[in-house]
């Protein structure tokens, strides 16, 4: 079946330092790839997206490019603020033939300090 | 702004009791979903709808229930609580209209059974 692995966490970082989380993912077809972000106390909100290979989502700064060769999609963003702090998931979708649910990684919790 | 909404927020009873968590979206979509969310973060996919009358199970087995006889709302109810039900559980929509269409999340109830 569908699965996303993500790089383990946690990532702990400096304000203005750059920011890589590697998501990787094994599917069949032609799936779509999202990042959402969790924050502390709330639900998951989504981040970006690309629907299909070499898409670029981007959003708030942050980018991420559907690389088919390398099944990857990763998420990276040049220069990180506290207010980033967050549970970062990485997640595919197969679209309509599964009814729009999605598989998600095991999630990165990402901490920026000061 | 939030358009999916959960109640409650937090929630701690007695193993046995019977609970329901409230879910309700105001956007009209046809497909929901129930997430359970572990304390490791992962989430895992235990109930579905894509309509009214519509439930189905989701890939990790659970004790709960689900109703879907409104299009806005989407309980799930637990009969008997146990320590083991203890968890974050986190609602979510998406117009099966769409393809590839996010998944708008609630703020999630958290459980805790003692």
């Amino acid at each position: 079946g569908d699965s996303v692995t993500q790089m383990e966490g946690p990532v702990t970082l400096s304000e203005e330092a750059f920011l890589t989380i590697n998501c990787t993912y094994t599917a069949t077809g032609y799936p779509s790839l999202f990042w959402y972000v969790q924050y502390p106390g709330e639900g998951l909100q989504l981040l970006l997206k690309a629907t299909k290979a070499d898409d670029k989502g981007s959003n708030k700064g942050f980018e991420a490019t559907y690389r088919k060769e390398t099944t990857s999609f990763h998420l990276e963003k040049g220069s990180v603020q506290v207010s980033d702090s967050a549970v970062y998931f990485c997640a595919l979708t197969q679209g309509v033939t599964s009814y729009g649910k999605l598989t998600f990684g095991q999630g990165t919790i990402l901490t920026v300090h000061p | 702004e939030a358009d999916i909404y959960q109640t409650p927020r937090y929630l701690v009873i007695g193993t046995g009791k019977k609970i329901t968590l409230e879910c309700s979206q105001t956007m009209g979509h046809d497909k929901m979903y129930w997430y359970q969310q572990d304390p490791g973060m992962e989430l895992h996919l235990i109930h579905y709808s894509y309509g009214v009358n519509s439930t189905e199970k989701g890939d990790l087995s659970s004790e709960s229930t689900v109703s879907r006889i409104r299009t806005e709302h989407f309980p799930l109810t637990l009969e008997s609580a146990r320590p083991s039900h203890t968890s974050q559980y986190l609602c979510a929509s998406s117009d099966l209209g769409r393809y590839n269409s996010p998944l708008h999340f609630g703020n999630g109830t958290r459980l805790t059974v003692t």
